[in-house]
C-alpha cells in the first residue's frame, strides 16, 4: 500500500488545456511538496505546502493543501509543451529529513 | 553553484559484475540519500545519511547492495553481484536537515542496465 496515492497516472492533454493531478492519501502531514522530473533528469522542487488549506501559485501552476492536511493538488491553467513531466508528490517523515514519494503522474502537453 | 554530482551517468555490465555508483553532495548539505527509480516502483528511498552516519537502510533491497559515506563531499553504492532485475535509475541526493519542508537537491542520476 502506496502512503501517497497520486491520480490520474497518466495524463495527456492538448496545448492550452487545464488540468488538475491529486495526491492523496489518509494520513496527516505537516507538510507536502511537489516535484516535477523531466526526461533524463532528477526531481526538482516546485512548492512546499504547510498550512491546512494553503494555495500557493507558481505561474500557471496552482498547489492547494486541503484543510485536514491529508491531500494536495495541483492545477495547471492553459497548459504548455514545457510543462510535460512526471510530478510527485512527497511528504517528510518526522523531522528525519526523509522523504517519501508518491508514484506520480506523467503529464504529456501535445503541441 | 555545483549541484549534485553523480558518476557514471550511464552503465551497461553483465550480471554478476559489481556495480559502484558515485555521489558529490552540494558542499554544506549534511543529508545525503540514495534512491532508485523505475517505472514498476516509482522512487524508493534506499538509504540515508545524516552528517555521515547511516540513518536509515530499510530501503536497501538486498545484502548484495551496500552504501558508504566516508565523509561528508563523498557516497557510493555498491551492488555486488548485480542482477537484471537492478536495473533502474539510480539518484543521489542532499539537503540541509530543516525537518518540516526540508528541501532535497537531486544528482541528474546514474542510468544502470545490467544485461
Amino acid at each position: 500500500t502506496q502512503l501517497l496515492e497520486q491520480s490520474p497516472q497518466f495524463l495527456s492533454i492538448q496545448e492550452g488545456e487545464n488540468l488538475t493531478v491529486y495526491c492523496n492519501s489518509s494520513s496527516v502531514f505537516s507538510s507536502l511538496q511537489w516535484y516535477r522530473q523531466e526526461p533524463g533528469e532528477g526531481p526538482v522542487l516546485l512548492v512546499t505546502v504547510v498550512t491546512g488549506g494553503e494555495v500557493k501559485k507558481l505561474k500557471r501552476l496552482t498547489f492547494q493543501f486541503g484543510d485536514a492536511r491529508k491531500d494536495s493538488s495541483l492545477h495547471i491553467t492553459a497548459a504548455q509543451p514545457g510543462d510535460t513531466g512526471l510530478y510527485l508528490c512527497a511528504v517528510g517523515s518526522g523531522n528525519t529529513g526523509k522523504l517519501i514519494f508518491g508514484q506520480g503522474t506523467t503529464l504529456q502537453v501535445k503541441p | 553553484d555545483a549541484g549534485v554530482i553523480q558518476s557514471p551517468r550511464h552503465e551497461v555490465t553483465e550480471m554478476g559484475q559489481e556495480v559502484t555508483l558515485r555521489c558529490k553532495p552540494i558542499s554544506g548539505h549534511n543529508s545525503l540519500f540514495w534512491y532508485r527509480q523505475t517505472m514498476m516502483r516509482g522512487l524508493e528511498l534506499l538509504i540515508y545519511f545524516n552528517n555521515n552516519v547511516p540513518i536509515d537502510d530499510s530501503g536497501m533491497p538486498e545484502d548484495r547492495f551496500s552504501a558508504k559515506m566516508p565523509n561528508a563531499s563523498f557516497s557510493t553504492l555498491k551492488i555486488q553481484p548485480s542482477e537484471p532485475r537492478d536495473s533502474a535509475v539510480y539518484f543521489c541526493a542532499s539537503s540541509t536537515l530543516q525537518g518540516t519542508g526540508n528541501t532535497i537537491y537531486f544528482g541528474e542520476g546514474s542510468w544502470l542496465t545490467v544485461v
